[in-house]
């Protein structure tokens, strides 16, 4: 069923600091992780993604940090913006065949900038 | 590349009629498309999996036909929200996958926002 009554975690940070956004998985057999950013009203927007074969991938601004140990994935955001104001949500997925690989999506976690 | 489009942004509806929302590849083909739905302050859940050609698989506990759902061309995918009601409203949102790109992420559209009177 579907979660009832849930608010969602919020990270404030200064603009110019960086962020850790994290996020636990909950199937030890996943193996390709993504990060999507999701602004008011609009559909969730690729940020950065890892294989479980990675513990650490880089991107502009972006790093995603994997431990498959405890199942836990996070995002580092570096000199926070304010148009990295948004939810940011983790899903996971088992890249077994070609097409039709469905992503578990985690709660979400929103950032706010501070000016 | 790798554009998705979702029509209507938004629709109201009143009580027991039934909405179409469309879902499409703009720039690939898409054998492969994904329909979610997200209630406010919360993470998006899977309802279908929408084959081109072939029925959808629908997650447990989502009904088939309330939720139908269609995939007649290798760009096109509909969700029909059948005999709405006030709880049915939502943010829809629709994915698809680029075929052949083992992990390639899947692209979203901006999501339909149903709201039902």
């Amino acid at each position: 069923g579907e979660s009832v009554g849930l608010h969602l975690p919020t990270l404030s940070v200064q603009e110019g600091d960086n962020s850790i956004i994290n996020c636990a998985y909950s199937n030890s057999a996943s193996d390709y992780f993504i990060w999507y950013k999701q602004e008011s009203g609009k559909g969730p927007q690729f940020i950065i993604d890892i294989r479980s074969n990675m513990d650490k991938r880089q991107g502009q601004r972006v790093t995603v940090l994997l431990n498959k140990t405890v199942k836990h994935l996070s995002l580092q955001i570096a000199a926070t913006q304010p148009g990295d104001s948004a939810v940011y949500f983790c899903a996971e997925t088992i890249m077994i065949k070609a097409a039709g690989n469905k992503l578990t999506f985690g709660g979400g976690t929103r950032v706010l900038v501070k000016p | 590349g790798a554009v998705v489009s979702q029509h209507p942004s938004w629709v109201i509806c009143k009580s027991g009629t039934s909405v179409k929302i469309e879902c499409r590849s703009l720039d690939f083909q898409a054998t492969t498309m994904f329909w979610y739905r997200q209630f406010p302050k919360q993470s998006l859940m899977l309802m279908a999996t929408s084959n081109e050609g072939s029925k959808a698989t629908y997650e447990q506990g989502v009904e088939k036909d309330k939720f139908l759902i269609n995939h007649a061309s290798l760009t096109l995918s509909t969700l029909t929200v059948t005999s709405a009601h006030p709880e049915d409203s939502s943010f829809y949102i629709c994915s698809a996958e680029v075929p052949g790109h083992l992990n390639s992420p899947l692209h979203f559209g901006n999501g339909t926002r149903l709201t039902v009177t």
